[in-house]
C-alpha cells in the first residue's frame, strides 16, 4: 500500500516557468511533510518542509501549499532554471509512535529546458 | 567532516556473497536510518537508530539484512548471501533527534549484485 502518492512521473518546463508537484497522503497521524531534491548520484537534500498547522509555507523560489482536509501538498518552484532539474521527492512522517521514518513518494524528474 | 558519508560508493558482489556496508554519521546526531532506493523510485525505510538501540527494523526485507549500531555513532548494515534483487542505492540519513529534525543523507552506496 502506498501511502504517499506523487505525480506526475515527469515534468518538462521552459526557463522561468513554475512546475507544480503533487502529492496525496493516506494516513493522518502524518504531521511532518517535507520535500526532498535529488540530483544524479547523490542523496537526497532537504528543500522546504511544512506542518499541517499551516496552508501555505515559501521559502525563496519553493512554495508548499497543504490541504489537510484533502490530505494532500504541492511543491510550486517560482522563476525555475535549468539547475533546478532534479529529481523531487515528497515525503511525510508521523512524530513520535516509536518510529521515525519518512514515508517518500515515488519521485518527479524535472527538466528545465534553457 | 561536515555532512554523512558512506563507504563503500559503489559495490559489486556476486549472488551469495555476504556484503557490509558503513555509515557515518554527522556527529552528534541521536537518530540514524537506513533505506534502500530501487533505480527511479523513492527511498524506502530499511531500519531506524537512537543512539545505539535499533528502535524500528519493521522495513528489512529479509533475515538476510542486519544492520548494527553498537557505540550509537558508526553503523554497518550487513547482506548476507546477497540476491539480485537487493541491488539498490543504499542510502543512510542522521538527524539531530527527532523525525521532525531535518534528515541529512549521504550520498548512498550503489550495490550491484551479479
Amino acid at each position: 500500500q502506498q501511502q504517499v502518492k506523487q505525480s506526475p512521473q515527469s515534468l518538462i518546463v521552459q526557463k522561468g516557468g513554475i512546475p507544480i508537484i503533487n502529492c496525496a497522503y493516506e494516513n493522518t497521524a502524518f504531521d511532518y511533510f517535507p520535500w526532498y531534491q535529488q540530483f544524479p548520484g547523490k542523496g537526497p537534500a532537504l528543500l522546504i518542509a511544512i506542518r499541517p498547522d499551516v496552508s501555505e509555507k515559501k521559502e525563496g523560489r519553493f512554495t508548499i501549499s497543504f490541504n489537510k482536509s484533502a490530505k494532500q501538498f504541492s511543491l510550486h518552484i517560482m522563476d525555475s532554471q535549468p539547475g533546478d532539474s532534479a529529481t523531487y521527492f515528497c515525503a511525510a512522517s508521523a512524530e513520535g509512535g516509536g518510529s521515525e521514518k519518512l514515508v517518500f513518494g515515488k519521485g518527479t524528474k524535472l527538466t528545465v529546458n534553457p | 567532516g561536515a555532512g554523512v558519508s558512506q563507504s563503500p560508493r559503489y559495490k559489486v558482489a556476486k549472488r551469495g556473497q555476504d556484503v557490509a556496508l558503513r555509515c557515518d554519521p554527522i556527529s552528534g546526531h541521536v537518530s540514524l536510518f537506513w533505506y534502500q532506493q530501487a533505480l527511479g523510485q523513492g527511498p524506502e525505510f530499511l531500519t531506524y537508530f537512537q543512539n545505539e538501540a535499533q528502535l524500528d527494523k519493521s522495513g528489512l526485507p529479509s533475515d538476510r539484512f542486519f544492520a548494527e549500531r553498537p557505540e550509537g555513532s558508526v553503523s554497518t548494515l550487513k547482506i548476507q548471501r546477497t540476491q539480485q534483487e537487493d541491488s539498490a542505492v543504499y542510502l543512510c540519513a542522521s538527524s539531530l533527534n527527532s523525525a521532525t529534525d531535518t534528515q541529512y543523507f549521504g550520498p548512498g552506496t550503489r550495490l550491484t549484485v551479479l
